[in-house]
C-alpha cells in the first residue's frame, strides 16, 4: 500500500482566514486528489492534482476557493481561501498507483474548524 | 446519475456478532469496487478492492461479495470486535478512472461488549 501524509492534522481557525495542507506520498502514488468530508457526510472530490500544471476542479469547487499546486510527482497542497464556518470539514489527501485499478489511498485527513 | 446506495445507515451489533453490510450502485461503465473502513477522525483504509470477475474477497474476518448483474455488494463481518466500530464505506469506480470514485454514505457500525 502506499503511504500519505497530511499535515496539519487539524486546525482552528478565524474567519476570513487561510489556510494552506500538506500532503507528501511515496513514489508509487501516480494521481493525488483532494477530498473534502463535512461532518456525517461521505466524501466529495475537490479536485485531481497535476503535476506540474493547474488542477482540475469538480463541479461546485473552483481554484480561487481551493488552490492547489503539486510542484512534483509526491507532493501537493490545498489552500482553503477566505475561510467561513461552512468551510469546517475533514480535507483528505488521496493518491492512486495506477489509474486504471481504482485504489485510493487516502492520508490520515485534516479536520479544520473555522470559528 | 452514478449513485451508489448503502444500508443500513448504521447499525449497532454485540461483540463477538456477525453482521452484514450492503451496497447497491448504478455506476457505469464499472470498473472495480472498494470497501473501506473509516475509524472517527481518521482517513479511510482499505478492506478489498474487486473487479467485475471477483464475486468475493476475504481480508480476515471481512468478507465481501459482488454481484455485477444485480449490482450489489456486500460486506460481512465476523466475530465482531470492540475495533469494528467505525464507518464503512463502499465505493465504486466507472472504467479507467480512479479519481472520479462514487462514494457510498456509510454504514456506521457500532460494537458493543
Amino acid at each position: 500500500s502506499a503511504v500519505i501524509s497530511q499535515k496539519p492534522s487539524r486546525d482552528i481557525c478565524q474567519r476570513g482566514t487561510s489556510l494552506t495542507i500538506q500532503c507528501q506520498v511515496d513514489s508509487q502514488v501516480t494521481m493525488m486528489f483532494w477530498y473534502r468530508q463535512q461532518p456525517g457526510q461521505s466524501l466529495t472530490l475537490i479536485a485531481t492534482a497535476n503535476q506540474g500544471s493547474e488542477a482540475t476542479y469538480e463541479s461546485g469547487f473552483v481554484i480561487d476557493k481551493f488552490p492547489i499546486s503539486r510542484p512534483n510527482l509526491t507532493f501537493s497542497t490545498l489552500t482553503v481561501s477566505n475561510m467561513s464556518p461552512e468551510d469546517s470539514s475533514i480535507y483528505l489527501c488521496s493518491g492512486a498507483v495506477t489509474a486504471n485499478t481504482g485504489e485510493l489511498f487516502f492520508g490520515e485527513g485534516s479536520r479544520l474548524t473555522v470559528l | 446519475k452514478n449513485q451508489v446506495e448503502q444500508s443500513p445507515q448504521s447499525l449497532i451489533i454485540l461483540e463477538g456478532k456477525n453482521c452484514t453490510l450492503q451496497c447497491n450502485y448504478t455506476v457505469s461503465p464499472f470498473s472495480n469496487l472498494r470497501w473501506y473502513k473509516q475509524d472517527t477522525g481518521r482517513g479511510p483504509v482499505s478492506l478489498t478492492i474487486m473487479t467485475f470477475s471477483e464475486n468475493t474477497k476475504s481480508n480476515g474476518r471481512y468478507t465481501a461479495t459482488l454481484d455485477a448483474d444485480t449490482k450489489q455488494s456486500s460486506l460481512h463481518i465476523t466475530a465482531s470486535q470492540l475495533s469494528d466500530s467505525a464507518s464503512y464505506i463502499c465505493v465504486v469506480s466507472a472504467l479507467a478512472n480512479a479519481g472520479k470514485s462514487t462514494f457510498g454514505d456509510g454504514t456506521t457500525l457500532t460494537v458493543k461488549p
